[in-house]
């Protein structure tokens, strides 16, 4: 069965940073990858996937992920936060075969001050 | 507006109570799913539905049962409430005529056990 793990639980950024939030996942097989956003009091969202082609996959608001299969991961960047950016940030994977389902990471929470 | 439709939006029950969490979607998705989210857990899926007539335990299904009633509607039965299942619930559908596995998630929830 796969797994994923994030490896932050909580970033704290100003304003124009720059993000890296880890992803790593646990499947021998080929996996389909996302990343989903939880803005306070509302349901997730897709930020962005990856299925298969270029490993670099651009999402909405700025965002990108890297697919590295050689080290099993999927990371979300920005180049440049935003204060509306703060949100619950999970990273989600699901084995390439039917009848599987979305596994979701623990989570990563995001503040950012302005 | 298309989508996931979840009720109740909020519940509170008591030990040993009995309820049913439901759930349907309009966009005639093969795939329907219950997860649960707490806080630092992420999102753990309970069952799942890859298609209309079957149902799977995901990773967190017991003190739960399912009924997939048709193509449209997925509902998620607590028998016997326990405190431990005091947790926001979100369902899901997805399909794969998308050529994604876009996944669409309903607005939650919120389960209180006391």
């Amino acid at each position: 069965a796969q797994s994923v793990s994030q490896h932050n639980h909580h970033v704290i950024l100003s304003e124009a940073a720059s993000l890296e939030l880890g992803c790593n996942y646990s499947y021998g097989g080929t996996v389909n990858l996302f990343w989903y956003v939880q803005y306070p009091g509302q349901h997730l969202q897709l930020l962005l996937k990856y299925f298969s082609g270029d490993p670099l996959v651009k999402g909405i608001k700025g965002f990108e992920a890297e697919f590295i299969k050689s080290k099993f991961s999927f990371n979300l960047r920005k180049p440049s936060v935003q204060w509306s950016d703060t949100a619950e940030y999970f990273c989600a994977v699901r084995a390439n075969q039917a009848g599987t389902a979305l596994i979701f990471g623990k989570g990563t929470t995001l503040s950012v001050s302005s | 507006n298309a989508g996931v439709t979840q009720t109740p939006k909020f519940q509170v029950l008591k030990t040993g109570q009995s309820m049913t969490l439901q759930c349907a979607q309009d966009m005639n998705h093969n795939s329907m799913y219950w997860y649960r989210q707490d806080p630092g857990m992420g999102l753990r899926l309970i069952y799942y539905s890859a298609s209309e007539g079957t149902t799977d335990k995901g990773e967190v299904p017991n003190g739960y049962n399912v009924s997939r009633l048709n193509k449209r509607e997925f509902s998620l039965r607590l028998e016997s409430a326990a405190p431990s299942q005091t947790s926001v619930y979100f369902c899901a559908s997805s399909d794969r005529g998308q050529g994604n596995y876009g996944y669409t998630f309903g607005s939650g929830t919120r389960l209180t056990v006391v």
